[in-house]
């Protein structure tokens, strides 16, 4: 079972830079969404999607685009790199059927700007 | 708004000790309640949840209840070992809109 599958694992990134961290499901599921996690922070979510087609903004969009033109793919992008953004990001997706749905994580991508 | 209040770690105890975890939400309506795992180098993962009020979720060990009238989700196991060694997320489920709201996290050690 794949599940929820994250590339890269790890980046380092020169200020300014732009890439895309990949997120990818083969759960059918409807719900997906990006976390950052920081020390002493816990999680918070960066960007979100109820399906494909939609978007929204979570509690730190600023610096990052999402898309959603499928049901199983839902990259982040990083416009222009900055060492604020160094973090430990989460891809995650849900069934959309109430609020008792388990949350599938991905294994994580380390991001370094330096 | 709604949120979820946990205890800070870190949380160190030794093997076979009795563990609990404080967690505590504040929310609009009837969520449901989560406690996820995180161990080292992973995502997190669902360790068990509740989705109404006086329902016990349990796991490996673990055991939670959600108690409305103190709006409280705690986590407790009766012996922890050293491969329980993780940090340990609560979650509110909002039922209006399916988002899930993480406490910060409590990172527990167990001494062998």
């Amino acid at each position: 079972n794949a599940g929820v599958t994250q590339t890269p694992k790890f980046q380092v990134l020169k200020t300014g830079q732009s890439m895309t961290l990949q997120c990818a499901q083969d759960m059918n599921h409807e719900y997906m969404s990006w976390y950052r996690q920081d020390p002493g922070m816990g999680l918070r979510l960066i960007h979100y999607s109820v399906g494909a087609g939609i978007t929204d903004q979570g509690e730190v969009p600023n610096g990052y685009n999402v898309s959603r033109s499928t049901t199983e793919d839902f990259p982040l992008r990083l416009l222009s790199a900055a060492p604020s953004q160094t973090s430990v990001y989460f891809c995650a997706s849900s069934y959309i059927q109430g609020s008792g749905n388990t949350i599938y994580f991905g294994e994580g991508s380390w991001l370094t700007v330096v | 708004g709604d949120s979820v209040t946990q205890m800070e770690g870190p949380v160190t105890l030794s093997e076979e000790a009795f563990l609990t975890i404080n967690c505590t939400y504040t929310a609009t309506g009837y969520p449901s309640l989560f406690w996820y795992v995180q161990y080292p180098g992973e995502g997190l993962q669902l360790l068990l949840k509740a989705t109404k009020a006086d329902d016990k979720g349990s796991n490996k060990g673990f055991e939670a209840t959600y108690r409305k009238e103190t709006t409280s989700f705690h986590l407790e196991k009766g012996s922890v070992q050293v491969s329980d060694s993780a940090v340990y997320f609560c979650a509110l489920g909002v039922r209006r809109d399916d988002k899930i709201i993480f406490g910060k996290g409590t990172r527990l050690h167990i001494l062998p």
